[in-house]
């Protein structure tokens, strides 16, 4: 079965400096990615996906991910973070041809002045 | 344009009570979920709804939980029986190939 790691369950940086929030993940057979955004009593939103083509994604507020086939990896960056940024973030995985998401346990990231 | 809404955004019961959670997908969204996120198990898939196919039921914790998804669209979770371990936050995502689109979720505290 697939499974989905986040390598850090909270990540405390500075306001303007820049974070990576690690993930990978174990599957035999190809795999769609997602990575979600969820702020505090709220859903879920996401963030950006992987789906096929160019390995490096942007997606909203800044955020980018590359998905490194031969590490099993799908690492979320973003260049300088704001005070704003401070949330939970879930990697997750949909195996090709299944429906459901797999979630990693979430990392926390809190943003300091 | 409208999100996935969902309702009560809380809920309390007590133990033994039977509750009824309501999930609104977005407009032309083929596909409905639904997911709870409990502090001790994360984020789990319970069940799935594809236009008219037979739900995914797979991810369903116990016979006590079911849903349905009526004409295409509205779904409602049901849980019978709740037990204090069914505390946790029910979410529900629509889409139509791709990604997932989740609603805020309903948060429901057995006592």
């Amino acid at each position: 079965a697939q499974s989905v790691t986040q390598l850090d369950s909270q990540v405390p940086v500075f306001e303007e400096a820049p974070v990576e929030l690690r993930c990978n993940y174990s599957s035999s057979v190809s795999v769609y990615l997602f990575w979600y955004v969820q702020y505090p009593n709220q859903g879920l939103q996401l963030l950006l996906k992987y789906l096929s083509g160019s390995t490096l994604v942007k997606g909203i507020n800044g955020f980018e991910a590359e998905f490194n086939k031969s590490q099993t990896s799908f690492h979320l960056r973003k260049p300088s973070v704001h005070i704003s940024d401070t949330a939970e973030y879930f990697c997750a995985v949909i195996i090709q041809g299944a429906q459901k998401l797999v979630f990693g346990q979430g990392t926390r990231l809190t943003i300091n002045p | 344009g409208a999100g996935v809404s969902q309702s009560p955004s809380n809920k309390v019961t007590e133990k033994g009570k039977d509750v009824e959670l309501r999930c609104d997908p977005i407009s032309g969204h083929t596909a409905l979920y639904w997911y709870r996120q409990s502090l001790g198990q994360g984020l789990e898939f319970l069940i799935y709804f594809q236009g008219n196919s037979a739900p995914d039921k797979s991810g369903l914790p116990s016979d006590r939980f079911s849903a349905e998804r009526t004409g295409g669209s509205v779904s409602t979770l049901t849980i019978q029986r709740t037990q204090q371990e069914d505390s946790a936050v029910y979410l529900c995502a629509s889409s139509i190939g791709g990604a997932q689109y989740f609603g805020p979720g309903t948060r429901l505290l057995v006592l």
